[in-house]
């Protein structure tokens, strides 16, 4: 296993254009989740899928950004029409059912809006 | 609401002992965790409470009072690689998300 795996790892953008972020996750955890972080500060939760159906999402994330797990397995997080204010490392993290194992995060994608 | 504190920065010398505090406010609670992240890195999981009462891990060991809304992360004999942000998460009523906290710099000089 070869832990959770986001792409890409560094991706710098003008303002205004769409990105796109994978997450690929330990493939027998049932549950995704998308944490965005900037510097200084804990991860901030965006979003948390169950298979592929997307159960819950922050306040934080507004129209612009969409997340997707089409087949239960990779997730996709889109941002459109990016802001500067979207500048942030953006974490992917999986889990099996069961509370104390915890998340297991990927090395995220750290998002530069210039 | 959700309001969760740790102290922002803390320093210790090799081979020392340090307590990490965290004191948390939320509507919900579900456990609480703590997390390691190194600079550049993903967050490694420490440690996870739901009973109060101290976990102990190896050098590590982590307490939780549910009554107090209070936890401490301990860590004992340190190394300089220890030096890291520490994260306090609260998992909410849900299950399906952790809270986190800004976490705590700790900077270990020999």
């Amino acid at each position: 296993d070869t832990g959770v795996s986001q792409d890409p790892r560094h991706k710098i953008t003008k303002r205004g254009q769409n990105v796109t972020f994978r997450c690929d996750p330990i493939s027998e955890h049932n549950r995704l989740y998308w944490y965005r972080q900037t510097l200084g500060q804990g991860p901030e939760f965006l979003t948390y899928f169950q298979n592929e159906a997307q159960l819950e999402k922050s306040r934080l994330l507004s129209d612009r950004f969409s997340a997707e797990r089409p087949k239960g397995s990779f997730s996709t997080l889109e941002i459109q029409r990016t802001e500067q204010g979207d500048s942030a490392m953006y974490l992917c993290a999986s889990s099996l059912e069961g509370f104390n194992y915890g998340y297991t995060f990927g090395s995220g994608t750290r998002l530069t809006v210039v | 609401g959700q309001n969760i504190d740790q102290p922002t920065e803390m320093t210790a010398t090799e081979g020392a002992i340090v307590q990490i505090n965290c004191t948390y406010q939320t509507s919900g609670f579900n456990g609480l965790f703590w997390y390691q992240q190194h600079a550049g890195e993903a967050p490694t999981f420490l440690s996870y409470n739901v009973l109060d009462g101290l976990e102990e891990k190896g050098r590590f060991s982590s307490f939780l009072s549910r009554s107090k809304g209070y936890s401490y992360l301990l860590l004992k004999e340190l190394q300089m690689k220890d030096s890291a942000s520490y994260l306090c998460a609260v998992l909410n009523q849900a299950g399906t998300a952790l809270i986190f906290g800004k976490g705590t710099t700790l900077s270990v000089s020999s």
